[in-house]
């Protein structure tokens, strides 16, 4: 079942933060947070595993409530070339065969 | 992280026909993924490729429309047969080294259907 992603967009100044949610009915075993950029494949970010941690990449980081299934992705200061389609992945692991869902994208656009 | 190569980068069919896509990494890897995305929407899972055994296809795919091979570990293809407009789409083929584990992308194949 696809997870649910919150907001649908956002349009930030530079320097602003942002939140993107992303929670999902089912038990998870990770959230995997992916940023897709106009024309180019999806890349990478961070990947939080069962356990309820939370991950830091630069200025941006992620937290993972597994009670919650719940997983967010902080986005501070942000800069320009944070622009793009945010995805968060949810993978139910071995029960759900290690496959990843795609939540349907949260939109950035971060303006100078 | 991986380099991942896909051929053709984009293609026009005519209904009807097939077409082959190939997805190269410079890597081995276990685990091998094919996604289709429309424009401005998420990514859809078509199937599992590992090698070794046969394609996992997900719900709505079946292997008759696309076939899939993964002859070795750095290597896979997915067949887009007997096309129609609605296969208009963006393919993609990702790559990770263990099940759950963080995916890397190739650039995607954009085939248009007319």
């Amino acid at each position: 079942q696809q997870p649910v992603q919150s907001p649908q967009a956002v349009i930030l100044r530079e320097g602003e933060d942002a939140v993107i949610n992303c929670s999902s009915s089912k038990a998870l075993y990770s959230v995997h947070w992916y940023r897709q950029k106009h024309g180019e494949a999806p890349v990478f970010l961070m990947i939080l595993l069962k356990g309820g941690e939370q991950k830091g990449h630069e200025k941006i980081s992620a937290s993972f409530n597994e009670k919650k299934q719940q997983s967010s992705l902080y986005l501070t200061a942000s800069q320009l070339s944070y622009s793009g389609t945010y995805f968060c992945g949810t993978e139910m692991g071995n029960t759900g065969g290690f496959k990843t869902i795609f939540g349907a994208g949260t939109r950035l656009f971060v303006k100078a | 992280s991986a380099v991942i190569s896909q051929k053709p980068s984009r293609d026009i069919c005519q209904r009807g026909t097939s077409l082959t896509i190939q997805c190269q990494v410079d890597s081995q890897v276990t685990m091998m993924f094919w996604y289709r995305q429309q424009p401005g929407q998420s990514l859809t899972l078509i199937a599992t490729a590992n090698q070794g055994s046969e394609a996992t296809y997900e719900s709505g795919f079946v292997i008759d429309k696309f076939p899939i091979s993964r002859p070795n570990l750095t290597f896979s293809t997915l067949t887009v047969s007997n096309m129609s407009p609605e296969d208009s789409s963006i393919y993609l083929c990702s790559v990770a080294w263990t099940g759950g584990g963080e995916q890397y992308f190739g650039p995607g194949t954009r085939l248009t259907v007319t």
